[in-house]
Formats: structure tokens, sequence, C-alpha cells
């Protein structure tokens, strides 16, 4: 399967513990995103990569909220000091390098929930 | 999403066509896109349209794009059982790359 992974699928934590997610993008897509849905929305916009540097971040990624991209390949996203509020999907997307349209193809996403 | 708005749910009988319409308000954005969710599943990019588009066909879905009323809608002809998913319109704004999506329509195919 050559789609883009994450790990893992599903997390239940408890209020107060940090959780860290995986997204192991398509090989040779150089941008990164991480979304977050949750129960009846879309998708809402939190962080993006272009190979390892961090390019934009929404005002939804708070302080307990990290991603990184170390190497320019797989991502993490860490979440610390979990809030019942935190509980959504967690999706990851990659796109190809030099895409002008940003088509950009999705994981099945990591389920939190936060008790 | 708030900003970009689609209606919730759409009911059609297997054979019909489906229209999933959707209103946005940024006219910067470069691309309109459409998402399919099938439970349990991922978000799958069905189609695309650029911004100096009217219309774009591929198989059986057409994506007629209103620039002046910030309208665009998806038609799916002949709808199947298989169909039967959550459609995302999302947009990215200013050009941006990261995407702003609506809410989703539900559509339900009846057999």
């Amino acid at each position: 399967d050559t789609g883009v992974s994450q790990d893992p699928r599903h997390k239940i934590t408890k209020r107060g513990q940090n959780v860290t997610f995986r997204c192991d993008p398509i090989s040779e897509h150089n941008r990164l995103y991480w979304y977050r849905q949750t129960l009846g929305q879309g998708p809402e916009f939190l962080t993006y990569f272009q190979n390892e540097a961090q390019l934009e971040k929404s005002r939804l990624l708070s302080d307990r909220f990290s991603a990184e991209r170390p190497k320019g390949s797989f991502s993490t996203l860490e979440i610390q000091r979990t809030e019942q509020g935190d509980s959504a999907m967690y999706l990851c997307a990659s796109s190809p390098r030099g895409a002008l349209r940003d088509e950009q193809f999705f994981g099945p996403g990591t389920r939190l929930t936060v008790l | 999403g708030e900003d970009v708005e689609q209606s919730l749910f759409l009911s059609v009988r297997e054979g019909d066509s489906s229209v999933i319409n959707c209103t946005y308000t940024d006219s910067s954005s470069t691309y309109l896109y459409w998402y399919k969710q099938e439970p349990g599943a991922g978000l799958q990019l069905l189609t695309y349209i650029f911004s100096n588009m009217d219309m774009k066909q591929d198989q059986r879905l057409t994506v007629l794009l209103n620039k002046k009323d910030k309208h665009l809608s998806l038609r799916i002809a002949d709808t199947q059982t298989g169909d039967s998913a959550i459609y995302f319109c999302a947009e990215n704004r200013g050009g941006r790359r990261a995407l702003t999506f609506g809410s989703g329509t539900r559509l339900q195919v009846q057999p």
C-alpha cells in the first residue's frame, strides 16, 4: 500500500496525558498537512510542512500541540496535557512536489478519545 | 469550515442525478475541490476545478462554478448505492496550501 499511513488508528487516553501520533506520507511527497475533524464537521487545518520546514500553523494549534517532521519524511503530532475537547479524528495528508493545484491525499486518520 | 457552507443531507434514488451545492466566501481561492468520505475511511479527492473555469466534467461527475455568486456544485449522474457518503467542498483561500472545508453533505442513495 503506497498511500498515506497513520498510526495508531485509535487512541484512548485519560485527561492530562500526553499522546503522539505518526504520519507517513506518500513516498517523495514533500508537503505534509495535519487536520482535525470533529463529528459532523469538515476537517480543520492545523499545520503544514514543506520538507522539514513547518511553514504554516493554524490558530487552532495551541501551545499544547507540537508537530515535527525532522527528516522531511514522516511527521509526528504531539498533544500534551490532553483535554476532553481534544477528542477528534486527526488526519494527515500529503501532496507532491511542484503541484500547482494542491492535490492532497489523506490518510485514514487517528481517532483520539480523551476520557 | 464555517465560511464554506453546504446543505446537510441529500437523498436520491438509484439511477437519478444528485446535485450537491456549496457556497464559499473567498474570491481569491485558486482551486476548489470536492472530496468524498465513506464511513471509517479517509477523504478521497474526487475532482477539482480551477477558479477561472466555469465547468469541468469527469465521467459521471460535473462540477459547475459560478464565481460571481461564489457557488460551486457537484453533479453525479446515474447515482449508485456506492456513491452514498459524505461529500465535502474545499477551497484554498488566497492561494494558501491549507484547505478550508465545508461541513459536508451526506448523500443517501436509495435502491
